[in-house]
């Protein structure tokens, strides 16, 4: 069975600082996607930034980046100059190439950026 | 485009009574599926589905039932509803292909008591 770990189940960052948030996971395959989700306290899961293991360059989007260590099994995310509304629970996940494969989610890291 | 829908919102259900949770998505996604959430537990997958007629078990199927009739709809049975099915559950849907992102409902929290 595929597992993710997150090993960090809260963390704390002032408003406008940055913080890594790390993963791990366990495969054979060379071939998968990887993600991060975020879940405000709304409940909603949103897709945060998204990372295919074939691509060396590692996926940005805006303040959001990614630390993608293929060899190490290792998919951080950094958040730089962090807001209040980044205020959530993060999940990260794994999910093979192959049409059809399910989603293997961490437990999560719960991040709190206090003002 | 409302995107993947879950009804209801909330549920308090009766240990042994039966209920279905309803899902359905607009985007015309093959993969439908769904998760419950605990705390300290992540995401963990019920049941899926990759089209029309055909469904599959995840890593806690147990006390759970699936159909898929259509394409859009993806309901979830609780069959005899038990305390530790009390959770949050989340439906999903996404493309088969090109490993995109899944899109999540809303979400339903549910109470056995």
């Amino acid at each position: 069975a595929q597992t993710v770990t997150q090993s960090q189940p809260e963390m704390s960052v002032q408003e406008a600082e940055t913080v890594t948030l790390s993963c791990t996971y366990d495969t054979s395959e060379n071939n998968y996607y990887l993600f991060w989700y975020k879940q405000p306290p709304s409940r909603q899961m949103i897709l945060v930034i998204r990372q295919e293991a074939y691509k060396q360059q590692n996926a940005t989007e805006n303040r959001f980046s990614v630390n993608f260590q293929k060899a190490a099994k290792s998919f951080s995310l950094k958040i730089s100059d962090s807001q209040l509304g980044d205020t959530a629970m993060y999940f990260c996940a794994f999910m093979y190439s192959n049409t059809g494969n399910q989603f293997y989610f961490g437990t999560g890291t719960s991040l709190t950026v206090i003002p | 485009n409302a995107g993947v829908t879950q009804t209801p919102k909330f549920q308090v259900l009766k240990t042994g009574q039966s209920m279905t949770l309803q899902c359905a998505q607009d985007m015309n996604h093959e993969y439908m599926s769904w998760y419950r959430q605990d705390p300290g537990m992540g995401l963990r997958l019920i049941h899926y589905s990759v089209g029309a007629g055909i469904t599959d078990q995840g890593e806690v199927p147990n006390g759970y039932n699936v159909s898929r009739s259509t394409t859009e709809d993806f309901p979830l049975r609780l069959l005899s509803a038990a305390p530790s099915q009390t959770s949050v559950y989340f439906c999903a849907s996404r493309k088969l292909a090109g490993g995109d992102e899944q899109y999540f409902g809303p979400g339903t929290r549910l109470t056995v008591t």
